[in-house]
């Protein structure tokens, strides 16, 4: 599976929108995007998964360029429970397994 | 509903000792997975079920660690002999169809192992 690079961290206010962005230049056809969060303590909670077409579900948007060398994670509306790590992962389709890597720490500024 | 449920939350060992971490995962969900997450650390793979059988035991880091899935349900890890760097979260997982299907995976809380 492709590597990602993510931010190790950032900031967002309260209220405003969230963009974590990802960089997976070396990804190929037929590996699909996922992101994941982790709020302290609990275990990693599946957000929304793409290929090559923008998506948007009720927790988030998933922008992917025309080259699919990165994209880019909404947040709509920042709230302080989205304070969390986020995990950017690439997976092959029909690889069994997710492999995390490091993630970005964000946090909501009140 | 409900989702994966991992017993106990924690858990804490002597040295040597062994160890059952015990997942019942969301009702439906043929695949089931387990993680762990040392202090700080990512999330490492360690195996994966379809059904009861395993087809991806590659992260298991020693012959000390075994699971076993009964009934296409509930999920056994068992570490023998514990060591100190055992010590971690321990983070089981289950999707519907299993990972080439594209399901996310939904995972329980944790069990928190601490080898004295």
């Amino acid at each position: 599976d492709a590597k990602t690079t993510q931010p190790t961290s950032m900031d967002c206010a309260e209220g405003r929108a969230a963009n974590l962005p990802c960089n997976h230049s070396t990804i190929s056809g037929n590996e699909y995007v996922y992101w994941y969060r982790q709020i302290h303590s609990q275990g990693p909670q599946y957000i929304i998964h793409g290929l090559k077409n923008n998506e948007t579900n009720e927790m988030a948007s998933l922008i992917i360029t025309e080259d699919r060398k990165s994209s880019t994670l909404i947040l709509p509306h920042a709230t302080l429970r989205d304070t969390a790590v986020y995990y950017c992962i690439v997976k092959r389709f029909g690889n069994e397994k997710l492999t995390f890597g490091t993630g970005t720490r964000l946090t909501i500024i009140p | 509903g409900a989702g994966v449920s991992q017993s106990p939350s924690n858990k804490v060992t002597e040295k040597g000792k062994d160890v059952e971490l015990r997942c019942d995962p969301i009702s439906g969900h043929t695949a089931l997975y387990w993680y762990r997450q040392s202090l700080g650390q990512g999330l490492e793979f360690l195996i994966y079920f379809q059904g009861n059988s395993a087809p991806d035991k590659s992260g298991l880091p020693s012959d000390r660690f075994s699971a076993e899935r009964t009934g296409g349900s509930v999920s056994t890890l068992t570490i023998q002999r514990t060591q100190q760097e055992d010590s971690a979260v321990y983070l089981c997982a289950s999707s519907l169809e299993g990972g080439i299907y594209n399901s996310p995976l939904h995972f329980g809380n944790g069990t928190r192992l601490t080898v004295t």
